[in-house]
Formats: C-alpha cells, structure tokens, sequence
C-alpha cells in the first residue's frame, strides 16, 4: 500500500499566488522527499528533509515536515506557469532503503 | 538527469510475449530502481538493485523479474506481458551509497500491451 497520502489530487491557482500541498505517511522515516513531474518525464527532485529537520527552503520552495503529525507540506510561492507539473511526496521508512511515493498533486497555474 | 537513459522509449506488444527494459547509467551509483507508473497510483516499485546481481522485491513484483549483471545496466523482464502490465515503467538511481538519498529518474518507457 502507499506510505504517503497527499492532499489535494488537484490543484488550480492563479499566476502570482502561492500554492500547498500536502503529504501524510504512515511510519517513522528516515527522510521525506518532495518531486515535480511535467506531462510525459521522468520524476525531478526538488527537496529532501529529514526527520530531524522541521523546514527546509529552496528558492521559492519551502517544505515543512511534523513527525508528530506524520505529514509534510509543500509550499511554492509566486506562482508561475511553468509551475504546472505534478507533485510527488516520497518517503523513506526507518532502515530502508527505497521511497515509497504517495499518488500526486497536480498543480495548474492560469495565467 | 545523472546520465540515466532507459531503451525501448515506446513499445507495442503482444499478450504472452516476453519483454525487456533496459535501464543504463553512466555514474557508478549502488543502487537502482524500477517503477511503473498508472493513473490514481502514482509510482509503485518494482524491483530494486543494491548492487551486482543484488535485487529485492518491491510492492508490485509479480510478473516481472530483473537482472544485474554489471554496475551500469538494470534489465526488467515481463516474461509473458499481460495487458495489465501496460504502463509507463520508469528507472531511478538514488544519488548516494545507502539508497536513502535523493533519486533520479529515466525518461520513461512507455509500454502498451495489446
């Protein structure tokens, strides 16, 4: 079964806004790791955080994780078009040694 | 993209023919993966490779088996392809020596079987 949840399956926002996502897992991991994918390619790799970090940044990106909580946010400010992709939260369980990803946001930005 | 190509791009087949993937890498990494991808699933593993002719099994391995026989190539294998293995199969590495580190993904094959 998936280990991550996310929240919303879709979402639609004006260029210029800001935009969440959400990812919610199921047991202790070692790190949680946020992904974009355009129509038609491979997965890309934005952030990783750890289960000891409780925010990250990344340009317009910032990433929060609450281990109390088993969930993760995503957040990218500013908006822009070419922000349209999906987005994939992944995580890694405690001693293992693959992610297991939840099923996806997809992120639209009208101009 | 970490020197990471994946062959046949596309592929059409038959029921009950057997099928191989193919992914390469240039860097050297440990370990390898291969998912497949289908609408409301997101990416479910397959099999994964932690070294030479080192693999383990992932959530959806039955169907399909894979070979590692030297660092750079990990070949998947549908031995007899049924329609319900029509996806787009994807191949990562993970960037550092534990396979807990960040991943980097393939261009994808898109399989269609008929």
């Amino acid at each position: 079964s998936q280990q991550g949840e996310e929240d919303p399956q879709a979402l639609s926002i004006q260029e210029g806004e800001n935009a969440t996502m959400n990812c919610s897992y199921k047991t202790s991991i070692n790190n949680l790791q946020w992904y974009r994918q355009n129509s038609g390619r491979g997965l890309v790799h934005l952030i990783l955080i750890r289960s000891n970090e409780r925010e990250k940044h990344s340009g317009r990106l910032r990433v929060t994780l609450d281990t109390s909580k088993k969930s993760s946010s995503l957040l990218i400010t500013a908006s822009r078009a070419a922000d349209t992709a999906s987005y994939f939260c992944g995580s890694v369980r405690r001693g293992a040694q693959k992610l297991v990803f939840g099923q996806g946001t997809r992120l639209t930005i009208n101009p | 993209d970490a020197g990471i190509t994946q062959s046949p791009r596309h592929k059409v087949t038959e029921t009950g023919t057997p099928v191989t993937l193919r992914c390469h890498q240039t860097e050297n990494h440990r370990y390898m993966y291969w998912y497949r991808q289908d609408p409301g699933h997101g990416l479910r593993l397959i099999h994964y490779s932690y070294g030479v002719k080192d693999t383990d099994k992932g959530e959806v391995s039955d169907g399909y088996s894979v070979s590692r026989s030297k660092t750079e190539d990990f070949l998947l294998t549908l031995e007899s392809a049924t329609s319900s293995q029509t996806s787009v199969y994807f191949c990562a590495i993970s960037a550092g020596p534990t396979g807990e580190d960040e991943q980097y993904f393939g261009p994808g094959t898109r399989l269609t079987v008929t």
